[in-house]
């Protein structure tokens, strides 16, 4: 089983400033790499996925970066909505999940 | 519209049986590969099992030999049964879209969730 490794736990951050989540991986997972945002009482929702590539209808401010076993998302200017916790998935392998990153406001 | 909609959850005792439902709406389950993902109270996502628009079905190793993923293309439905159910089973349980083409198993639409507790 290929094992994710998020960090920070948790990221305190004023809204307007830049957000940066890692994510790391127990082996190479190439690309395949993708990250959720997910909101108390909600589903998850896709945000980025091939690493890079920003799903539908995701604002811009959100981009994601790295390949092997190191990966980023960065959100570049925080919106009230964004504060949230963040899932990154590999699926190279079996599909397998990150512990989260919350992002809290400071 | 595109959407997933959950049904099934409840309390059930340990070594009970349930059934979970994923009502499609906008797409054709049978043309796409499926999922389930479950998330504990307060815990992170745990991917439960896959089917293939082939029919071919995979899972967890924490639920292999107990849980069973299946479809009905008549009633445009994916299902989880689960049997032998064990107080680490308790957890809201999603049911997602594999995003079409060629991505890999990355899922790119969810329903909203269903909850199962396992407990006496």
């Amino acid at each position: 089983e290929i094992v994710m490794t998020q960090s920070p736990a948790t990221l305190s951050v004023s809204p307007g400033e830049r957000a940066t989540l890692s994510c790391r991986a127990s082996q190479s997972v190439s690309s395949h790499l993708g990250w959720y945002q997910q909101k108390p009482g909600q589903a998850p929702r896709l945000l980025i996925y091939g690493a890079s590539t920003r799903a539908t209808g995701i604002p811009a401010r959100f981009s994601g970066s790295g390949s092997g076993t190191e990966f980023t998302l960065t959100i570049s200017s925080l919106q009230s909505e964004d504060f949230a916790v963040y899932y990154c998935q590999q699926y190279n392998g079996w599909p397998t999940f990150g512990q989260g990153t919350k992002v809290e406001i400071k | 519209e595109v959407q997933l909609v959950e049904s099934g959850g409840g309390l059930v005792q340990p070594g009970g049986s349930l059934r979970l439902s994923c009502a499609a709406s906008g797409f054709t389950v049978s043309s796409n590969f499926m999922s389930w993902v479950r998330q504990a109270p307060g815990k992170g996502l745990e991917w439960v099992s896959l089917i293939y628009s082939g029919g071919n079905t995979y899972y967890a190793d924490s639920v292999k030999g107990r849980f069973t993923i299946s479809r009905d293309s008549s009633k445009n439905t994916l299902y989880l049964q689960m049997n032998s159910l064990r107080p680490e089973d308790t957890a809201v349980y999603y049911c997602a879209r594999v995003k079409p083409g060629d991505h890999g198993n990355v899922f790119d639409l969810w329903g909203q969730g269903t909850m199962v507790t396992g407990s006496s």
